[in-house]
């Protein structure tokens, strides 16, 4: 009865691979977003989609592309991982103007 | 803009003490203002928020935090630590009225409880 999921919880990879990280809610929430932790515990907001559509997209790499099947999926896809894409990633969801719940993180690390 | 500061990266409390953690904020609309916890490798769990109405919320766990708008401040408090409240806090500040309001963090407090 997981309400913000997200996989893979951990992700080991190496410099310059692409890898995808995922996020489904069952919430029936329209709006989904994605933070970045930094190892210093440091949380700041990625991307927003509401009803598929981006709404959000703060300054982030175009290496970082999230994609919004539907209302309840936001995935993020990273290309040429870099070692300071190492941190965690945390998906989360709202209704309009509500409460954010947030998924329980994906670890990366890049070697 | 939105930004928020709190005071002390790392609080240390006695079990049963006053924990008191500091959120400041800035922000140019009536902000919302929240409190999560993230207990070790974990995520956020909400601990309280305010919205609007009434300047004092109560959260779970035995938490308060008091809205005052003049000091702009969000201070989170419980009357007595207990050992299974040490985690990082974070304050955080949104846009109220919007529909898609993003977050903005502030950088996390650490608390510990010691016996």
């Amino acid at each position: 009865d997981t309400a913000v999921s997200q996989t893979p919880k951990y992700l080991v990879t190496q410099m310059g691979n692409d890898k995808s990280i995922k996020c489904e809610q069952n919430l029936g929430h329209d709006t989904m977003y994605w933070y970045k932790q930094d190892s210093k515990k440091f949380l700041k907001i990625m991307f927003s989609y509401n009803n598929k559509e981006l709404i959000i997209n703060e300054t982030v790499p175009n290496r970082f592309s999230p994609k919004s099947p539907d209302k309840a999926h936001l995935n993020l896809h990273i290309n040429s991982l870099e070692l300071g894409d190492s941190a965690v990633y945390f998906c989360a969801s709202n209704r309009q103007g509500e409460t954010q719940y947030f998924g329980p993180g994906t670890r990366l690390l890049v070697l | 803009a939105q930004s928020v500061t709190q005071l002390g990266s790392h609080v240390s409390v006695s079990e049963g003490a006053l924990v008191l953690l500091r959120c400041n904020y800035s922000s140019s609309v009536p902000p919302y203002l929240f409190w999560y916890v993230q207990y070790p490798n974990q995520g956020l769990q909400l601990l309280l928020k305010y919205t609007t109405g009434a300047t004092l919320v109560k959260g779970i766990n035995g938490f308060e935090a008091e809205f005052k708008k003049s000091e702009t401040s969000f201070h989170l408090t419980k009357p007595s630590a207990h050992m299974s409240d040490a985690a990082e806090y974070f304050c955080a500040v949104g846009a109220s009225g919007g529909s898609n309001y993003k977050l903005t963090f502030g950088k996390g407090t650490l608390l510990t409880v010691n016996p």
